[in-house]
């Protein structure tokens, strides 16, 4: 059971390229999402995730999009990156929104 | 606008004392608030979860409390350890349909020192 994973760890973008990071999950969780954290800021919601086939917006959706075709598998997209999605982006899965949330280890994504 | 405070932004302790964190909220109407451990350079861990109704919750040496009235909850790690050291975080979620927007707290870092 590898609870949540995301990949990369690290990544290096320059500014308009695109990219995906990817959030998988082995626990059967129906809820998932996707946050950004921010030096000095707590983390904030991007989108969400109730169930394959539905996804919602979150606090801070512009810039970044998400499908879930799994239960397993939550992407999320950036079309082109900005300086401003410089952050660490953390994954989350639940079995639903009011139970407890398992992250993974994050991604630390750099735009130049 | 939904907002949730911690205090204090950081603390200083030494091992095997105890402390208590803050946590005000102004999020409404109320689902539930959770407390989750961070450790740099990792992801949260949650700690402990309480609706409206429950007033304290523990997870070994965590005790958090929640006054819904006040709209307070704070969480209390007693007999501190070095591996305490981390960012603490208060997580306060509203009841609003089918949508779920959680508010996060900025935390609070604490450092354990022997």
């Amino acid at each position: 059971n590898a609870g949540v994973t995301q990949t990369p760890k690290f990544q290096v973008l320059k500014t308009g390229q695109s990219m995906t990071l990817q959030c998988a999950q082995d626990m059967n969780h129906e809820y998932m999402s996707w946050y950004r954290q921010d030096p000095g800021m707590g983390l904030r919601l991007i989108h969400y995730s109730v169930g394959a086939g539905i996804t919602d917006q979150g606090e801070v959706p512009n810039g970044y999009n998400v499908s879930r075709s799994t239960t397993e598998d939550f992407p999320l997209r950036l079309l082109s990156a900005a300086p401003s999605q410089t952050s660490v982006y953390f994954c989350a899965s639940s079995l639903d929104r009011v139970r407890e949330q398992y992250f993974g280890p994050g991604t630390r994504l750099t735009v130049t | 606008k939904n907002q949730v405070e911690q205090s204090p932004q950081s603390l200083i302790i030494l091992e095997g004392k105890n402390c208590t964190l803050q946590c005000n909220y102004t999020v409404s109407p109320f689902s539930n608030l959770r407390w989750y451990k961070q450790d740099t350079g990792r992801g949260p861990v949650s700690l402990t979860i309480m609706t409206f109704s429950e007033n304290t919750k523990s997870n070994g040496r965590y005790t958090a409390t929640l006054d819904a009235d006040t709209k307070q909850s704070s969480l209390h790690i007693t007999a501190s350890q070095l591996s305490d050291s981390a960012s603490y975080i208060c997580v306060v979620s509203a009841a609003s349909g089918g949508s779920y927007i959680p508010t996060f707290g900025r935390g609070t870092s604490l450092i354990v020192h022997p």
